[in-house]
């Protein structure tokens, strides 16, 4: 099975602030990959699909790119909204839905 | 609108038996891959069982042979059988729907992710 490997676990930011955060497959997943944010006490919520392609509505501020096995989302000029918990995702047929094991970014 | 919601959480004790039920609107629950994703306090995400469109079934390990998943078409509901439940099932459990695209890159490859995900159902075992 494919395991997604998330870093950092915990950034400390701030408003205005450019963050990255990293997530790893365990072997080739093509650009597989979905980004998720989860606000404290919500359900999570799609950001980026495909690695790179940005779901309609949220804010260009957020970013997928990808090299090789290893996967990025960047958010420039942090918003107080954006404090939240964010998860890597990938599945297909023949590998069960994996999540990253989360990063959360405080203030 | 396309929705689910949840239902069937509660406070349960080691041992017991619950069934979550996820009510599907604005799209077939037999038409797309749907799984349950529970989170457990302050833990991350993690996929309990899905449910193919064709009815195959998974199950993470921890679970296998003490959850049953299935669908009821004419109600376009999802359920998640919960029995034996321990003191480690005790999490937010989240009914979603997955969805498919074309991939961007070559060679041809179909990407997945969830598009509608719940409120999540609590469920508490205790001990």
């Amino acid at each position: 099975a494919i395991q997604l490997t998330q870093s950092p676990s915990f950034l400390s930011a701030s408003v205005g602030d450019r963050v990255t955060i990293t997530c790893r497959a365990s072997q080739g997943i093509s650009s597989a990959l979905a980004w998720y944010q989860q606000r404290p006490g919500k359900a999570p919520n799609l950001l980026i699909y495909d690695a790179s392609n940005l779901k309609s509505g949220v804010p260009s501020r957020f970013s997928g790119s990808e090299s090789g096995t290893e996967f990025t989302l960047t958010i420039n000029s942090l918003q107080p909204e954006d404090f939240a918990t964010y998860y890597c995702q990938h599945f297909n047929t023949n590998s069960p839905l994996t999540f990253g094991g989360g990063t959360k970014v405080e203030i | 609108e396309v929705q689910v919601v949840e239902s069937g959480g509660g406070l349960i004790q080691r041992g017991g038996s619950l069934t979550l039920s996820c009510a599907a609107s604005g799209f077939a629950v037999a038409s797309n891959f749907m799984t349950w994703v529970r989170q457990a306090p302050g833990k991350g995400l993690e996929c309990v069982s899905l449910l193919y469109s064709g009815g195959d079934t998974y199950y993470t390990d921890s679970v296998k042979g003490r959850f049953t998943i299935s669908r009821d078409n004419s109600q376009n509901t999802l359920y998640l059988q919960m029995n034996s439940l321990r003191a480690e099932d005790t999490a937010v459990y989240y009914c979603a729907k997955m969805t498919r695209g074309y991939g961007s890159a070559i060679p041809f490859y179909y990407y997945y992710h969830i598009d509608v995900w719940g409120k999540g159902a609590t469920v508490t075992v205790s001990s």
